[in-house]
């Protein structure tokens, strides 16, 4: 069993909808939970970052760490075609250095005008 | 604009050759990362390096090695002991090691055999 499990998707919503992303772990140690977003071709580009449990909100994009059930989510409100990517999870335990951070495989997400 | 260059964007590879991608940091970030990325799997570490003159093996260094002469330059070699090389690989920095840092990417470079 992986330590990171995401859904590869591909997921497919109309514009305007409410994107709703998401990974499990099984890991109790990671308490710094990121994630990134990946276009065709490119690196991935930071998008939220959190420590610990609770909700994050950067303009249309909200992260949500439930540790209990070791469960991470990105939302995506009013989602635009430009949101259109791969969407990584990358997590990390807070006793480790920077190199012990674990990915999952990302989720592919198309936005339909 | 401060960030990372990766050079080549692609990159093909003959049978018994060593080939060099390059990673270069205006950051002034001290921590320097590279990563090969597959499809249908997360992102593996293959070096890191925390400091200039130092690096450490990741969890997949076989085939691979890497210089730090220079704190702005991470440069990965990809010999030809790696059986497997086709990939897309990402050379990522932060500021420093420490785990509350979070890291930053470049823009990749393929690798393909020829």
């Amino acid at each position: 069993q992986k330590e990171v499990e995401q859904d590869p998707g591909p997921l497919s919503v109309p514009e305007g909808a409410i994107v709703s992303l998401n990974c499990t772990y099984s890991n109790s140690a990671f308490q710094y939970f990121m994630w990134y977003r990946q276009y065709s071709r490119k690196g991935p580009e930071l998008l939220m970052y959190t420590y610990s449990s609770g909700n994050k909100e950067d303009g249309r994009f909200t992260a949500q760490v439930d540790k209990s059930s070791k469960y991470i989510s990105l939302f995506i409100r009013d989602s635009q075609p430009s949101d259109s990517a791969t969407y990584l999870c990358a997590m990390r335990g807070a006793n480790f250095g920077n190199e012990k951070l674990t990915f999952g495989t990302g989720t592919r997400l198309t936005i339909i005008p | 604009d401060g960030g990372i260059t990766q050079s080549p964007k692609y990159l093909f590879r003959k049978e018994g050759q060593n080939v060099t991608l390059s990673c270069e940091q205006n950051l002034n970030h001290d921590a320097m990362y590279w990563y090969r990325q597959d499809p249908g799997q997360g992102l593996r570490l293959i070096y890191y390096s925390q400091i200039v003159n130092d690096f450490q093996k990741g969890d997949i260094a076989e085939g691979y090695s890497v210089s730090r002469e220079k704190k702005e330059s991470f440069p990965l070699t990809v010999t030809s002991a790696q059986k497997n090389p086709t990939a897309f690989y990402l050379c990522a920095s932060s500021k420093t090691g420490l785990g509350n840092q979070p890291q930053h990417f470049g823009d990749g470079t393929r690798l393909s055999i020829l």
